[in-house]
Formats: C-alpha cells, structure tokens, sequence
C-alpha cells in the first residue's frame, strides 16, 4: 500500500524566511497530493493541492511543487507570518475510486517574529 | 470547518463503556469519513462512507462500528473503550464520483480520553 514520509517533524523560522516541507510517496498509482493545515484544537484545512498532471501550483505565498519521476512533492511557504505557525500534513491518493488519503507524519511549523 | 460539526469535542471515560462520537454536515457530501490522530503518526482512516447503503473499513476498524444514519451524518462507536483508543478523532466529508474526487473536509475533532 501506498506510504508517505514527511519531513522535517518541526520547522523553526524567522518571520520573513521562506520554509519548506518535502514528501515522499510509495504508490507510483498515486495521482492526487493535497496538503493540510492543523492550528491547535482545530482539524486539518485544505490548504492546496495538486494532481499529478501539473508539476507546480502556487496560491499567493504558498506554492506546491512535484516531481513524478522521484516520487516526491514539496511544499514552499514565502514571506512566513507568525500567523503561517502551524502542523502542516501532506498527504497522498489515487485521483479515482475510493480516495483512501494516507498522509504524513506532520511538521510542525514555528514562525519567530 | 463549521460545515463539519462533530460533538462531543472532548470526553473523558471509563475503559469499558460505550463511547458515540457524532457527525453532521451541510455540505451535501455523499461521502464521510473518520480518522484517528495519534501524536507522531498523522491521521488513519477507520471507516468511510460513500452513501447511506455503504459502509467499509478502513485500516484501522477494530474495536471500532459506525453508523450512517442520513446523508448528513455519520456516528463513531466504540463498543468497549480501551485506554488505546485515547486519541484525537476528525470526521471529514468529500464530494466525487467514481472517476475523480474532491478534497476532503474536516470537522474540528473530538478529544477523547479513557481511564
């Protein structure tokens, strides 16, 4: 089945900085790839996401990159705010039938003023 | 997401007693699902639904049943709690069709804790 590795598990940054989180997936099925934001005592938000027949995507000052060939997918955070602090998960599926999300491990994001 | 709305958001039981974690939702979703989070290991799928007809297990069921009540919403049981099943659990609700899906969308978790 399909296995997703995430990395790094925490993240600490200067307001400003530019943060980046980086995934790997198993299933070369996989076709659909979105990515998640947890503030503290909410559930996860779609924050973007991209299919497998783009290899970037950008919504203002988050971008998503992806590499098929590699099997890896990254997510890039411009001009961090404090506000950008937060548990990020990526997660990966195929885009038809049942999609089974098998995510990551997290990253916690620490954005310093 | 308000459109996802789970009750209770925190509990605190006894290993042994039955637990009802509930689910509403006003998107219009035919499909539902709950996941357990645990520190460290992201978020696993325990059941999901693609109408009121279907049900299937995820990869972590035991221990666990659902029901799907209406379209609407979707409840979580567990039957005898164990202090294992002491986690963060999120329903979420998706659009689509057998040939392409929707993003999923997640209530805000209930916190549960059992003794």
């Amino acid at each position: 089945g399909e296995n997703v590795e995430q990395h790094p598990s925490t993240l600490s940054v200067q307001e400003g900085d530019s943060a980046v989180i980086k995934c790997t997936y198993s299933d070369s099925a996989s076709n659909y790839f979105p990515w998640y934001k947890q503030e503290l005592g909410k559930g996860p938000q779609l924050i973007i996401d991209i299919r497998s027949n783009v290899g970037e995507k950008k919504d203002q000052r988050i971008a998503v990159t992806l590499n098929k060939t590699a099997k890896h997918f990254s997510l890039h955070i411009t001009e961090t705010q404090p506000e950008d602090s937060a548990v990020y998960f990526c997660a990966a599926s195929r885009n038809t039938g049942f999609q089974k999300l098998v995510f990551g491990t997290g990253t916690r994001l620490l954005v310093s003023p | 997401d308000a459109d996802v709305t789970q009750t209770p958001r925190n509990r605190i039981t006894k290993t042994g007693k039955r637990i009802m974690l509930e689910c509403s939702q006003t998107k219009g979703h035919d499909r539902m699902y709950w996941y357990r989070q645990d520190p460290g290991l992201g978020l696993r799928l325990i059941y999901y639904s693609f109408d009121v007809k279907d049900i299937n297990k995820g990869e972590i069921s035991d221990g666990y049943s659902v029901s799907r009540q209406a379209q609407a919403k979707f409840s979580l049981s567990l039957e005898s709690a164990i202090p294992n099943q002491t986690a963060l659990y999120f329903c979420a609700t998706s659009g689509g069709t057998t040939h392409s899906n929707q993003p999923q969308h997640f209530g805000d978790g209930t916190r549960l804790s059992i003794l």
